[in-house]
């Protein structure tokens, strides 16, 4: 199947600050990249859909300034928290579409 | 109603039984559906995807869809330690590729 990497895998930050975590698309173009947030024992949460070359599309409830998308390339999708707080402690995962839905591996956040 | 349910578990059966993992959805229109395994601190990984009514086999799982009762379920035969994870049902709805996940079910197999 497709890959799909994340960088990075685990960051630690500390309250007040920014963090960038990146999604690629190894060995295919895709043009969606979906970005999700899953706390502790509950499921995987869409956080917004990431259109190549456009505005990404946010799901309702997730704040579009805090959670900053950038969808530069086929191949590279990067989602931004910006001002983290100890709330936006989670495990995020990006995922692309080529015929099926592949995951990357997931980044762990850490807010202090 | 929660649009994909799953039993949270943890469903716990021995080693080399069949572990049944069941999920219903709420949206009549939905099209395709999909069951993941995650193991813990990892991403959810593709174990099989279902479309039309019936079963569909992959070695020793089976995917039992009925859209009548708008249930999926997952059978994995001959069960393994190795497949203590937790299972996670997602549903496409019609006229729609992203997919909805249910809470996940936690399974586990012991020797």
């Amino acid at each position: 199947g497709a890959v799909v990497s994340q960088h990075p895998s685990w960051v630690i930050c500390k309250s007040g600050t920014s963090v960038k975590i990146e999604c690629r698309s190894l060995d295919f173009q895709a043009t969606t990249m979906f970005w999700y947030r899953q706390f502790p024992k509950q499921s995987l949460m869409l956080m917004a859909t990431s259109n190549e070359g456009s505005k990404a599309t946010y799901e309702q409830g997730v704040e579009k300034d805090k959670f900053l998308i950038n969808h530069a390339s086929l191949t590279l999708s990067t989602l931004t928290v910006t001002s983290a707080h100890p709330e936006d402690s989670s495990f995020y995962i990006c995922s692309a579409r080529d015929n099926e839905q592949y995951f990357g591996p997931g980044t762990r956040l850490t807010v202090t | 109603q929660k649009e994909v349910e799953q039993n949270s578990g943890p469903l716990s059966v021995p080693e080399g039984a069949i572990a049944s993992l069941n999920c219903t959805y709420s949206d009549r229109g939905s099209q395709s559906f999909f069951w993941y395994r995650q193991y813990s601190g990892k991403s959810p990984e593709l174990i099989m995807f279902i479309y039309s009514n019936g079963d569909k086999e992959d070695g020793r799982f089976t995917a039992q869809l009925n859209k009548a009762s708008q249930y999926v379920s997952l059978l994995i035969r001959d069960s393994q330690p190795s497949d203590s994870a937790t299972y996670l049902c997602a549903v496409n709805r019609g006229g729609s590729y992203i997919p909805t996940f249910g809470r996940g079910t936690s399974l586990i197999v012991h020797p």
